[in-house]
């Protein structure tokens, strides 16, 4: 099982659409969850932070669930700019940046 | 200017060929980081250092090899490059006790 698992998609939704992702990570003794944002032929920006009671910024909100092992990020009302794909990357135990694990991400495009 | 910068953008070599990817980083960060990103895959973690005097294995370092030449430059060598070193190179830093990682817009190489 990898550490870190994302469906890869791609996922195509309408303008205006909310579109769901999870991930699922197999270290329960994990720190530190991340969503970050990669553009074709880019590099991974900082989306959002995870927090345990799950947080909300504008239109993205991130969960998560320790019991079952995932985070999931929700976008509302979708828009052309979002596309992009979407990296879960989750710590180790030691809460260190030298463990972070990356999933392969999930690609979303919004569709006008 | 970007607040970390690497060098070459792209870079096409022949195997066996010695290759050197240069990171420069104008954030005042400790730490710093190279990863290799191939389709499909997560982000792997080559080599990082938390400081000038500290290198350290990732998880994928054979074949590589490092120099931290001061607070802001990290160098990745490749001695003698093979075909299944062809990937999507990224250098990123962050400061201590956060693992929130600032990435380099990243080194295309292609090993022919």
């Amino acid at each position: 099982r990898k550490e870190v698992e994302q469906d890869p998609g791609p996922f195509n939704v309408p303008e205006g659409a909310t579109v769901a992702f999870n991930c699922t990570y197999s270290n329960s003794a994990s720190q530190s969850f991340f969503w970050y944002r990669q553009d074709c032929r880019k590099e991974p920006k900082l989306l959002m932070s995870v927090y345990s009671s799950g947080n909300e910024d504008g239109r993205f909100t991130a969960q998560l669930n320790r019991a079952s092992q995932y985070i999931s990020l929700l976008i509302r009302d979708s828009k052309l700019s979002d596309s992009a794909t979407y990296l879960c990357v989750v710590n180790g135990a030691s809460g260190s940046a030298r463990q972070l694990t990356f999933g392969s991400g999930t690609q979303l495009t919004v569709l006008p | 200017d970007a607040d970390v910068t690497q060098t070459p953008r792209n870079r096409i070599t022949k195997t066996g060929k010695r290759i050197m990817l240069e990171c420069s980083q104008t954030k005042g960060h400790d730490r710093m980081y190279w990863y290799r990103q191939d389709p499909g895959l997560g982000l792997r973690l080559i080599y990082y250092s938390f400081d000038v005097k500290d290198i350290n294995k990732g998880e994928i370092s054979d074949g590589y090899s490092v120099s931290r030449q001061a607070q802001a430059k990290f160098s990745l060598s490749l001695e003698s490059a093979i075909p299944n070193q062809t990937a999507l190179y990224f250098c990123a830093t962050s400061l201590p006790g956060t693992n929130v990682l600032t990435f380099g817009a990243g080194s295309r190489l292609t090993v022919l």
